[in-house]
């Protein structure tokens, strides 16, 4: 059965960068064609959309994001990773990895979720 | 403010049907197909209709999708306690080329 889990710290400081890793276990990010992506839910609110990554390293990113987003894979860890930078109290959110098959529109697999507080 | 319009909150006794609605535009509910996902605190989040009307394997019958037009519907029928949850429509976008998700909708069993 396929698990995602995401690790990093629950709290960031304003106009700093939120770092998040998503470890894939149960499967081989590498071994099937499927996108790995990052979703949040601020509190409150709706899920939104941050981006995805193939294993191949090609990404598709949020326009309302983009220029603050990175999304990379390792491979070698069976990891991927979300990168935010100049974060303010807005992007204080419940932070989810998931797995998008390919060609599908729909999230099969989700982690948990890891809460990120932005504040000083 | 969500792309895609749910109401917040939907209830319903025991046994009965409760229907959650979830609207959209011609460039994601209107043209491409919709999923629904269960959310209950603390847990992942899990993947309930795809397609507009598929169930992944294990989950109950009683769980529907359907659509019309630019507008999406979620059914359950024979409500149970373990169905109160929050439930999220969601649909690829061909604008933003990529998902959108509606703002959630609390089903409370009373």
């Amino acid at each position: 059965q396929l698990q995602l889990q995401e690790s990093g710290p629950g709290l960031v400081k304003p106009s700093e960068t939120l770092s998040l890793s998503c470890t894939v276990s149960g499967a081989y990010i590498d071994s099937s064609p499927s996108l790995w992506g990052w979703i949040r839910q601020s509190p409150g609110k709706g899920l939104e959309w941050i981006g995805t990554v193939y294993s191949d390293g090609t990404t598709y990113y949020n326009p309302s994001l983009k220029s603050r987003v990175t999304i990379s894979v390792d491979t070698s860890r069976n990891q991927f990773s979300l990168s935010l930078t100049s974060v303010t109290a807005a992007d204080t959110s419940l932070y989810y990895c998931a797995r998008l098959p390919s060609a599908a529109s729909y999230f099969d697999f989700w982690g948990q979720g890891t809460l990120v507080t932005v504040s000083s | 403010q969500s792309v895609l319009t749910q109401p917040p909150s939907a209830s319903g006794t025991p046994g009965q049907r409760v229907t959650v609605s979830c609207s959209g535009s011609s460039s994601n509910v209107g043209s491409n197909f919709v999923n629904w996902y269960q959310l209950l605190p603390g847990t992942a989040p899990k993947l309930l209709i795809y397609g507009i009307n598929q169930r992944p394997s294990g989950v109950p019958a009683r769980f529907s999708g359907s659509r019309s037009g630019t507008s999406a519907s979620l059914a359950i029928s024979g409500l149970q306690s373990e169905d109160e949850a929050t439930y999220y429509c969601s649909a690829w976008d061909d604008s933003l080329n990529g998902p959108v998700f509606g703002g959630g909708t609390k089903v409370t069993v009373l």
